[in-house]
């Protein structure tokens, strides 16, 4: 079992609908990344959260650390947000490594 | 704004050669990090480095991959004698501290051995 699950794997989006794309982990963190990945495979960072939420322009990303839970939100969405979505997770110290492991990632495609 | 930069942007080489992947973090970032992505596949953490020294490496990092700053401004991955399996898309992050600091992802290299 994966211990970053991100779901779903594809989501195909009209022009302007709201999406999310939803993260679950099984290991102790001690931060959470949302990261986006172009189709020519550049990577940028989107957020990192520690608790609570945060939000950036159309994005809005949370986190509920009891659940081992985050998700990301966009609103509004748009073409140009067509990307692959993932979600990587720092572990902490529980786990004796503090290395991050990442999602296989959300790809979303969204039409005009 | 300032960003982490890789060179090169493609490397071809064939089985057995030796390649070195260069990065240049954000100048004021003291925390590096190699990452991996084979075709198709999610990205995997390789190995970290911070004062000059590794901090943690997984368990992909063999003795055939090495890290070192050796000049004080690029970061650099080699990997001694390159296998098939190692064609993939890599990655360097950089940040200005540990733990909870965002990383700042360079575009990556990919590699190609033939």
């Amino acid at each position: 079992k994966n211990e970053v699950e991100q779901s779903p794997q594809n989501l195909t989006a009209q022009e302007g609908e709201f999406i999310t794309i939803n993260c679950s982990y099984s290991v102790g963190i001690s931060a959470l990344h949302w990261l986006q990945q172009h189709p020519g495979g550049g990577i940028v960072s989107l957020f990192m959260l520690s608790s609570g939420k945060k939000k950036h322009g159309r994005l809005i990303a949370t986190i509920n650390i009891q659940e081992k839970h985050s998700s990301l939100h966009i609103t509004a969405s748009h073409p140009r947000d067509s990307a692959v979505y993932i979600c990587a997770v720092r572990l902490d110290a529980t786990s004796g490594t503090y290395k991050y492991i990442f999602g296989t990632g959300t790809r979303l495609k969204v039409l005009a | 704004e300032p960003e982490v930069t890789q060179t090169p942007s493609h490397q071809v080489t064939q089985m057995g050669q030796e390649v070195i992947l260069r990065c240049v973090p954000i100048s004021n970032h003291l925390y590096f990090y190699w990452y991996r992505q084979i075709l198709g596949q999610k990205v995997e953490f390789l190995v970290s480095f911070y004062n000059n020294e590794i901090s943690e490496k997984s368990e992909i990092f063999d003795d055939q991959f090495s890290v070192e700053r050796p000049d004080g401004s690029n970061f650099t991955l080699k990997i001694r004698s390159t296998k098939l399996e190692d064609s993939a898309m890599y990655f360097c992050a950089t940040a200005q501290a540990s733990g909870s600091n965002e990383q700042f992802f360079g575009p990556g290299t990919r590699l190609t051995v033939l």
